[in-house]
């Protein structure tokens, strides 16, 4: 059972590059989400999905798209890099669908992603 | 709208002395509470929750925490840390919104574990 899989691990982006960050799961998780993660601010919502066909936007969104085709699988686009998404980005997932709740989340290992 | 604070950036603790990680969080509604351990270079992973019932929940690790609802708090505690311990912790809090329930992380605490 791989449970949250992120790839890749690390990434150097020059300034106005994009690319993508590949997030799937393998439990049939409804809910699924990208964090960012940044000294001293915790964890910060980019944007989840509770299905597939079905995003939503976080708490900071710009910047970045996504999308749920499958119920595996909710990559995250990054449009035009800039050195403010340096960062470190974690994909979650829970059982958790509307209105469920009190499961916790499953986190991948991260990516590591540095923008000069 | 709801919030989680934890107050202490970094807590240093001697092996085998006790620990208290703070946590007190804010919402209107009822709400499930979260502990998860982020080892280094790792990502986080689930210690402990309190969904209802029992307010004192223990993690198998020897962790635990109690739900306080009238200090609206969910401190971690352990009676002896190892230092396997060493790591970051986040309190999260989860409450129904708009359709679904919205998770709050708080900012993390790092416990330094010192030999």
């Amino acid at each position: 059972n791989a449970g949250v899989t992120q790839t890749p691990k690390f990434q150097v982006l020059k300034t106005g590059q994009s690319m993508t960050l590949q997030c799937a799961q393998d439990m049939n998780h409804e809910y699924m989400s990208w964090y960012r993660q940044d000294p001293g601010m915790g964890l910060r919502l980019i944007h989840y999905s509770v299905g597939a066909g079905i995003t939503d936007q976080g708490e900071v969104p710009n910047g970045y798209n996504v999308s749920r085709s499958t119920t595996e699988d909710f990559p995250l686009r990054l449009l035009s890099a800039a050195p403010s998404q340096t960062s470190v980005y974690f994909c979650a997932s829970s059982p958790q669908g509307r209105g469920q709740g009190g499961y916790g989340y499953t986190f991948g290992s991260g990516t590591r992603l540095t923008v000069v | 709208a709801q919030s989680v604070t934890q107050l202490d950036s970094q807590v240093p603790v001697f092996e085998e002395a006790p620990v208290e990680l703070r946590c007190n969080y804010s919402s209107s509604v009822s709400v499930y509470l979260f502990w998860y351990v982020q080892y280094p270079n790792q990502g986080l992973q689930l210690l402990l929750k309190y969904l209802s019932g029992s307010t004192l929940v223990e993690s198998i690790n020897g962790f635990e925490a109690e739900f306080n609802k009238s200090q609206t708090s969910f401190h971690l505690r352990k009676p002896s840390v190892h230092i396997s311990d060493t790591a970051e912790y986040f309190c999260a809090v989860s409450a129904y919104s708009g359709g679904y329930q919205k998770v709050t992380f708080g900012t993390g605490t790092k416990l330094q574990v010192i030999p």
